[in-house]
């Protein structure tokens, strides 16, 4: 079965830290990938995706990924955290079926920085 | 360029009512798909539509319908409300829907039912 796992729920950081997030996902071909970003009030904002090719992914907002077969893992990186980047973030797969695509989500991590 | 766009913002609903909640796509694109977001937890697929047709389906009961009309807005329909049907729903916009087209998402309707 097509599944997402967000593995921390809550991490909080001091601004200027450095921060990963970590995403591992259960599909049978090659995956699409995706993180997004979501604050209160707001939809889903695509940070960076994955497609095919060079494994580390460069996002907006100074984010990047890497995506790791070996270990199923699209792990979320960021060298310098701001306040701003305080929010919810979403590590999807894109399951095709038939040539179209849906998103499957993990259950998010919130991201909390502290001054 | 207007991104997507929902309405309305918030709903209250009492159990056993129907809602319809309204999606306009961003310029150019042609497909939208309807996640539910249950608080706490990640959206899950409802269902897509492109050419005024449900081209695929996520896990969700009959009582969710919806339709694509040919400017190719969407609405989602919910009858029989249950509790358990309160939450965030996300329309996402994409220019086919097909491997790898990015999907654009909306602010999201608020419903909640009591």
């Amino acid at each position: 079965a097509q599944s997402v796992t967000q593995p921390d729920i809550h991490i909080t950081v001091s601004e200027g830290a450095s921060l990963e997030l970590r995403c591992n996902y259960s599909y049978g071909a090659t995956p699409y990938l995706f993180w997004y970003v979501q604050s209160p009030g707001q939809g889903l904002q695509l940070l960076l995706k994955y497609f095919s090719g060079d494994t580390l992914v460069q996002g907006i907002k100074g984010f990047e990924a890497e995506f790791k077969r070996s270990q199923s893992s699209f792990n979320l990186r960021k060298p310098s955290v701001h306040w701003s980047d305080a929010a919810e973030y979403f590590c999807a797969v894109g399951a095709v079926s038939g040539g179209y695509n849906k998103l499957i989500f993990g259950a998010g991590t919130r991201l909390a920085v502290h001054p | 360029d207007a991104g997507v766009t929902q309405s309305p913002t918030h709903l209250i609903k009492t159990r056993g009512q129907q809602v319809t909640l309204r999606c306009s796509p961003k310029s150019g694109h042609d497909t939208v798909s309807w996640y539910q977001q249950a608080l706490g937890q990640g959206p899950q697929f409802i269902f897509q539509y492109y050419e005024e047709e449900e081209r695929q389906r996520g896990n969700f009961p009959d009582r969710f319908s919806g339709h694509q009309f040919p400017n190719y807005s969407s609405e989602l329909n919910v009858n029989a409300l249950l509790l358990g049907d309160s939450a965030l729903y996300l329309c996402a916009s994409s220019r086919s829907g097909r491997a790898g087209d990015e999907q654009f998402f909306g602010p999201g309707t608020r419903l909640t039912v009591l």
